[in-house]
């Protein structure tokens, strides 16, 4: 069974502070892992597809690895601003089974102070 | 373009009570998913549907959790006799599943089921 581990769990840093978000998974058997961000109230929005193929992908002020063969990914916020205050969360597609569900960690809630 | 709409966005129920949450996918996606998120947690997968079909419903906990997609469209999640255990948000999202490799799911704000 597919699990998804993200550490911390919580992270508060002030403003321009770059930082790294963690994810981790245990069967290296996927599609893809995906980040996503959750604001208090709304949905998920993906900030970045990465396939099991890639090794990263890069949006804008965000850069995310993956380490298929280790079960891990990483996800790096450069120069953060109080609007990166969210919970991100990291989410693997397993490979097979034809519905490609995601698989989702419990989530990173980010703070960042002016 | 409209994204993925839910209704209704708050639902207070007391316990043994019927519920239905309604999905309403971007237009033109075949692929609709039913997520729950319990306080402190990650999404868990519910059920999928292709089109009308319901491709895969493992993620169902139990008989008193069904959904229906009858045109391939609108969806909606039917909970029979809810139990204090079901108050969770649930989320909707829907993609083109053009290929599994690049597929990316558009969600829906949610509904909060709240069980009394």
């Amino acid at each position: 069974k597919q699990e998804v581990t993200q550490i911390p769990a919580a992270l508060s840093v002030p403003e321009g502070e770059n930082l790294v978000l963690n994810c981790s998974f245990t069967d290296s058997a996927i599609y893809n892992l995906q980040w996503f961000r959750q604001d208090p109230g709304k949905g998920l929005t993906s900030l970045l597809l990465i396939q099991s193929s890639q090794r990263e992908q890069t949006s804008g002020r965000l850069n995310a690895s993956l380490d298929k063969s280790s079960g891990r990914s990483t996800l790096y916020i450069a120069a953060s601003q109080p609007g990166d205050s969210a919970t991100y969360l990291c989410a693997v597609t397993r490979l097979g089974g034809g519905s490609e569900k995601l698989v989702f960690g419990k989530g990173t809630k980010l703070t960042v102070n002016p | 373009g409209a994204g993925v709409s839910q209704t209704p966005s708050n639902k207070v129920t007391e316990k043994g009570k019927y519920v239905e949450l309604r999905c309403d996918p971007i237009s033109g996606h075949t692929a609709l998913y039913w997520y729950r998120q319990s306080l402190g947690q990650g999404p868990e997968f519910l059920i999928y549907f292709q089109g009308t079909g319901a491709a895969d419903d493992s993620g169902l906990p139990n008989d008193r959790f069904f959904a229906v997609r009858p045109e391939g469209s609108v969806s909606t999640l039917k909970i029979q006799r809810t139990e204090r255990g079901d108050s969770a948000v649930y989320l909707c999202a829907s993609s083109l599943k053009v290929s599994a490799s690049t597929d990316t799911q558009y969600f829906g704000p949610g509904t909060r089921l709240t069980v009394l």
